[in-house]
């Protein structure tokens, strides 16, 4: 069982859409981490968040928005996605950022822009 | 600037031979390194790390590694693989010129024969 729950587990939705993902740990973390894989490749770093704050932007399009509102949650606001965009995004969390904890990955959710 | 080499895409073997997945680093300083293996439509999960010390670490699930200096590797090894380890597996170094991300390899897409 993954200590950080991810959802949902399937998204399918249109370029005009708006939807949002979700994360939740309970294990205390204070950095929460988004990622994005695609087929037969690595993750991609996207966001990372510190004690609530964002600290690393990758340079992620503006469709893509995300949010921390307590040390437990982390969101991923999407709005007019392309088909690009398609791909498992994964959040993760670790004790601390800059402190060379391993991160503890969810399951993902699978995103499907049609 | 530091990288991670996984040199084989896939590797085949039988159920119960050995296994070891290679993985060279490229980086000045002792570095931070982990093995993270993903199954079919999961999100990664921690097998193993090396932060200093003993230079042959034990995982979870059987895995263990060992860091080689001279080599600049960390290659991954189990003494009998099971079939349910068939999975995707990612080596990864932390940078530490202050943003402390993850710099995955490639990916090794093990297949394990019955």
């Amino acid at each position: 069982d993954t200590e950080v729950t991810q959802t949902p587990k399937h998204l399918v939705m249109g370029m005009t859409n708006k939807k949002s993902l979700k994360c939740e740990q309970h294990m205390g973390h204070r950095a929460m981490y988004w990622y994005k894989q695609k087929a037969k490749k690595p993750p991609e770093l996207m966001f990372v968040y510190s004690y609530e704050k964002l600290s690393i932007n990758e340079s992620v399009p503006s469709r893509f928005s995300p949010e921390c509102p307590n040390s437990s949650l982390l969101n991923l606001h999407l709005h007019a996605l392309q088909p690009e965009d398609s791909a498992l995004y994964l959040c993760a969390s670790s004790q601390g950022w800059g402190e060379y904890q391993p991160q503890h990955f969810g399951d993902g959710t699978r995103l499907s822009i049609l | 600037a530091q990288s991670v080499t996984q040199p084989d895409i896939h590797i085949t073997v039988s159920e119960g031979a050995s296994l070891e997945l290679r993985c060279n680093y490229s980086y000045g300083a002792t570095p931070y390194l982990f093995w993270y293996v993903q199954s079919p439509g999961q999100g990664l999960q921690l097998l193993l790390k090396y932060f200093s010390g003993d230079t042959l670490v034990q995982g979870i699930k059987g895995f263990e590694a060992e860091f080689k200096r001279s080599q600049s590797s960390f290659n991954l090894r189990k003494p009998s693989v099971h079939w349910s380890d068939a999975a995707e597996y990612f080596c990864a170094v932390v940078t530490t010129s202050g943003t402390y991300k993850y710099i995955f390899g490639t990916g090794t897409r093990l297949k394990v024969l019955a």
